[in-house]
C-alpha cells in the first residue's frame, strides 16, 4: 500500500514570496492533515479536513495560510507572502475517517522541508 | 502547562540495555496515545497506540498507560543502534486534535 506522497522535498524562497504544497493521502484514508513542524519541536497541527470540508483549522494563521481540498483527495496547502518564522518542516498526514474520542491513527507523508531567507 | 510533556533528552543507554522513554498529560488530553519515532531529517512513524489502561507489547516494544498519574511510557527491550532517533508522544485532546510532545532523542551506544 503506498503511503501519504508530498512535494516538493524542498523548497528555499525568499521572504515575501508565494510557496505551494502538495499532498496525496493513503487510498482510501478520508482524512487530511496539515502539520507544521519547527526543528527541535513537536509537529504543529495547521489544519485537519475530512472528506472535501473542513474541520479545524483554529491553527492556521489565516491571513498568510490557506489550504483547499477540492475532490476530497489530494491537498494543497499555501503560504503568501511567507515570513522567515515559516522556515519548518510541513508534514501532511492522513487516517481512515475520524471520530470523536480519539481512536484514529495517522501517517506522515516525508514532508516539505521550507526554508525562507 | 503543555498539554503533552516530555523529557528531550538525550537519553543514553548502552546497546542490549532497556531504553525507557516517559510522557506525561494534562486533564485536556484523551485517553487515547500514540508513539511515533522520527529519525533525523524524515518524517514521524508510528509504532505503537495505546487505548486502555496497562501495558501493551508488540516485538521490542512496550507502551504502558497509566490514566490515573496521566503518564505514558514506551520501552525499548535489546536497545540497538538503529533505534536512535527521538521519540514523539502524541495524544488527542478535547477538540480532537493530535498533539505532540517536543519529542526525547534516544542515543544506542555500541
Amino acid at each position: 500500500e503506498a503511503g501519504v506522497a508530498q512535494s516538493p522535498r524542498y523548497k528555499i524562497i525568499e521572504k515575501r514570496q508565494s510557496v505551494a504544497f502538495w499532498c496525496n493521502p493513503i487510498s482510501g484514508h478520508a482524512t487530511l492533515y496539515w502539520y507544521q513542524q519547527i526543528l527541535g519541536q513537536g509537529p504543529k497541527l495547521l489544519i485537519q479536513f475530512q472528506n472535501n470540508g473542513v474541520v479545524d483549522d483554529s491553527q492556521l494563521p489565516k491571513d498568510r495560510f490557506s489550504a483547499e481540498r477540492l475532490k476530497g483527495v489530494d491537498s494543497t496547502l499555501k503560504i503568501q507572502p511567507a515570513k522567515l518564522e515559516d522556515s519548518a518542516v510541513y508534514l501532511c498526514a492522513s487516517s481512515l475517517l475520524a471520530v470523536r474520542g480519539g481512536y484514529n491513527e495517522q501517517f506522515f507523508g516525508p514532508g516539505t522541508r521550507l526554508t525562507v531567507l | 502547562q503543555k498539554e503533552v510533556e516530555q523529557n528531550s533528552g538525550p537519553l543514553s543507554v548502552p546497546e542490549g540495555a532497556i531504553a525507557s522513554l516517559n510522557c506525561t498529560y494534562s486533564d485536556r488530553v484523551s485517553q487515547s496515545f500514540f508513539w511515533y519515532r522520527q529519525y533525523s531529517g524524515k518524517s514521524p512513524e508510528l509504532i505503537m497506540s495505546i487505548y486502555s489502561n496497562g501495558d501493551k507489547e508488540d516485538g521490542r516494544f512496550t507502551a504502558q498507560l497509566n490514566k490515573a498519574s496521566q503518564y505514558v511510557s514506551l520501552l525499548i527491550r535489546d536497545s540497538q543502534p538503529s533505534d536512535s532517533a527521538t521519540y514523539l508522544c502524541a495524544g488527542y485532546n478535547a477538540g480532537n486534535m493530535l498533539t505532540f510532545g517536543g519529542g526525547t532523542r534516544l542515543m544506542v551506544k555500541p
